[in-house]
């Protein structure tokens, strides 16, 4: 059962737009949401983060926002750079256990 | 800060063999992680170290696979014998404690023929 759903395999956007990354989840319980970035042959690396007690989390240029009766988070990347061209998946976490997404593959158009 | 270390990069065996992998974590942290990550899939977790105390392995096919952290420190996960649905990428994470963010290695590709 995928508790976590990430249902948009690829997003292509143009240098300088908007990304727009969505993830769903079914458990009430998750309390810890994160965002992974990864590159080819290598392993994800974290990017952002946020608890289930706020609705957004900005770093530079990475925001995640949190929608906890729609069980759906979102990270926007702005302005999209061609080095941010990778497989984002979401994750969530219970505590101590984390379930991961199937990922997006994001490809930024110079 | 020297990150996750994982080894080998890469393995093929044949089926009902044995293999293993190996890796490091970064040093002070405490919980320990090995996914699986299956092509197009995202990684699934086999089992979670916190030192040297199995905190989760509910998924963790125990009749095949097997994972010791004897020192608390480096892990190994050994598959015996495997099959052919073992093929993926075996990735290993660390945290300084649990709920936190994970720094992950490079993962060992294992390809069954």
């Amino acid at each position: 059962d995928q508790q976590v759903k990430q249902n948009s395999p690829s997003l292509s956007v143009q240098e300088g737009r908007i990304s727009i990354l969505n993830c769903d989840y079914t458990n009430s319980m998750f309390d810890y949401f994160l965002w992974y970035k990864k590159y080819p042959a290598e392993g994800p690396t974290f990017l952002i983060s946020i608890s289930s007690i706020k609705d957004k989390n900005e770093d530079g240029r990475f925001t995640v926002f949190l929608n906890k009766s729609a069980k759906h988070l979102s990270l926007h990347i702005v302005p999209s750079q061609p080095g941010d061209s990778a497989v984002y998946f979401c994750a969530a976490s219970t505590g101590n256990q984390f379930y991961f997404g199937t990922g997006t593959s994001l490809t930024v158009i110079p | 800060e020297a990150g996750v270390a994982q080894s080998p990069r890469y393995k093929i065996i044949e089926k009902r063999q044995s293999v293993a992998f190996w890796c490091n974590p970064i040093s002070g942290h405490a919980t320990l992680y090995w996914y699986q990550q299956i092509l197009g899939q995202g990684p699934k977790l086999l089992i979670q170290f916190q030192n040297n105390g199995v905190v989760d392995d509910s998924q963790l096919p125990k009749d095949r696979f097997s994972a010791e952290r004897l020192k608390g420190v480096d892990s190994t996960l050994k598959i015996q014998p495997a099959k052919l649905e073992d093929s993926a990428v075996y990735l290993c994470a660390s945290s300084f404690s649990g709920n936190q963010p994970q720094h992950f290695g490079d993962g060992t590709r294992l390809s069954i023929l």
